[in-house]
């Protein structure tokens, strides 16, 4: 069944560290997105990638980065987490054809203490 | 700036009774979607009316889009307890392969 997967799901970790958040799809989309989003509010994109080795920052600036070297995978890596980017992670994909209906993947929530 | 406002904010209704939403945004657009977010999940895909259309349904959803006012609402018949969510407007803007989404409206349908 086609599909788009992140992992983890909840994320607590200490200041400092390093992490990467995984999102994986199944449908063969070329499009994938990153999208910040505080408790009831509105989405923010950080990063989108229109295919394999193509990455674009997004409307919002984040200190976050991301790489797409295989069409299904497109991680998101903090290189030192701050309590700052404590938010939810949602990673998106949409198809080749408009009107390019975005698909989401279930979100990471992180917490950084 | 964002480019979907959306009112009201939080929206309390029993079930049974119809829930409307709206969404003003500021640009011309291709077409206009609407998701759906249950608490903590990511979005799922409702709707989606194309800038030449006025109204579209889907069971028990229907949009309009008034391109002179740049505005959509988001009809919701005969809501159930199971409706509770966030729900979101996106636009999208001349060819640009991204979407621009509203401050969305949180609804709450009591049993």
């Amino acid at each position: 069944e086609a599909d788009i997967y992140q992992t983890p799901r909840y994320l607590v970790i200490g200041t400092g560290k390093k992490i990467t958040l995984e999102c994986s799809q199944t449908m063969g989309h070329d499009k994938m997105y990153w999208y910040q989003q505080d408790p009831g509010m509105e989405l923010h994109l950080i990063h989108y990638s229109y295919g394999v080795n193509s990455t674009e920052k997004g409307d919002l600036s984040s200190e976050s980065t991301v790489s797409r070297i295989r069409t299904e995978h497109f991680p998101l890596t903090l290189e030192s987490a701050r309590p700052s980017h404590t938010s939810q992670y949602l990673c998106a994909s949409s198809g080749d054809i408009p009107p390019y209906e975005q698909y989401f993947g279930p979100g990471t929530r992180l917490t950084v203490t | 700036s964002q480019q979907g406002e959306e009112d009201p904010q939080a929206l309390s209704i029993q079930e049974g009774e119809n829930a409307t939403m709206n969404c003003s945004y500021k640009t011309s657009i291709n077409n206009l979607q609407w998701y759906r977010q249950n608490s903590g999940r990511g979005l799922v895909h409702l709707i989606l009316i194309r800038s030449n259309e006025r109204e579209k349904h889907s069971g028990r959803l229907r949009v309009t889009l008034d391109t002179s006012k740049k505005s959509s609402s988001l009809l919701i018949t005969a809501s159930r307890a199971a409706d509770t969510a966030s729900y979101f407007c996106a636009t999208a803007s001349g060819s640009a392969r991204q979407l621009t989404f509203g401050s969305g409206t949180q609804l709450t349908v009591l049993p």
